[in-house]
């Protein structure tokens, strides 16, 4: 079973660009998830989707940060504009509606924001 | 507010020993609460779940219990290999709620 893709897995951009991640989450799953994991921390949640609708997205900068599940399969997260602030690791994840407390995750699109 | 705490220094330990990592919640009435996995440069991977009605849990090497009383869960690996060397994340649910992570504890286990 094919895990979680994202790309690209790096990223170097000037403060005020914007960048997009790209997700493809495990084929059925449901609910797909993006985290911002700053180092030394754990993850933090920044949207969760269920099919192509937004549960989740209380802790999403909304000014700079936005997301789409066009279809509920692949997803996007935009940033626009970058700040220093945002230099983090992107995770996306997803899970099953049958298995909601297993998540799978993907490997990350790391972001540096110079 | 609600805080999940995890030893922040890194646990060392000899291999063959039983590493035990500690994980606390406040303000927390977690229906579940998991582990995970993360290697340098790699997403977090799923280890273990323990419901708020369990007391402990085994999978292979790993056991973890779960102290609503305490609002602990401790995180055991025994005969610790160097390949066990990682940071280990607690995450918990109130159920309904999204998964809410703490910040790891790095594991270093010495040949």
């Amino acid at each position: 079973e094919a895990g979680v893709a994202q790309s690209p897995r790096y990223k170097i951009i000037e403060k005020r660009q914007s960048v997009a991640f790209w997700c493809n989450p495990i084929s059925g799953h449901a609910t797909l998830y993006w985290y911002q994991q700053i180092l030394g921390q754990g993850p933090k949640l920044l949207i969760q989707f269920q099919n192509n609708g937004v549960v989740d997205d209380s802790q999403l900068p909304k000014d700079r940060f936005s997301a789409e599940r066009l279809k509920g399969v692949d997803s996007t997260l935009k940033i626009q504009p970058a700040k220093l602030e945002d230099s983090a690791v992107y995770l996306c994840a997803s899970s099953s509606i049958g298995s909601r407390n297993t998540i799978y995750f993907g490997e990350g699109s790391w972001l540096t924001v110079v | 507010s609600q805080k999940i705490e995890q030893n922040s220094e890194a646990l060392n330990i000899q291999e063959g020993k039983t590493a035990t990592l500690t994980c606390n919640y406040t303000n927390y009435s977690p229906a579940y609460l998991q582990w995970y996995r993360q290697d340098p440069g790699r997403g977090p991977v799923f280890l273990l779940l323990i419901r708020e009605n369990e007391k402990e849990k085994r999978k292979e090497r790993l056991k973890v219990t779960f102290d609503t009383t305490l609002k602990q869960s401790l995180f055991h690996i025994t005969a610790s290999q160097p390949a066990d060397s990682a940071t280990y994340l607690c995450a918990l649910s109130s159920g309904y709620s999204t998964l809410t992570f703490g910040k790891g504890t790095m594991l270093l286990v010495s040949p």
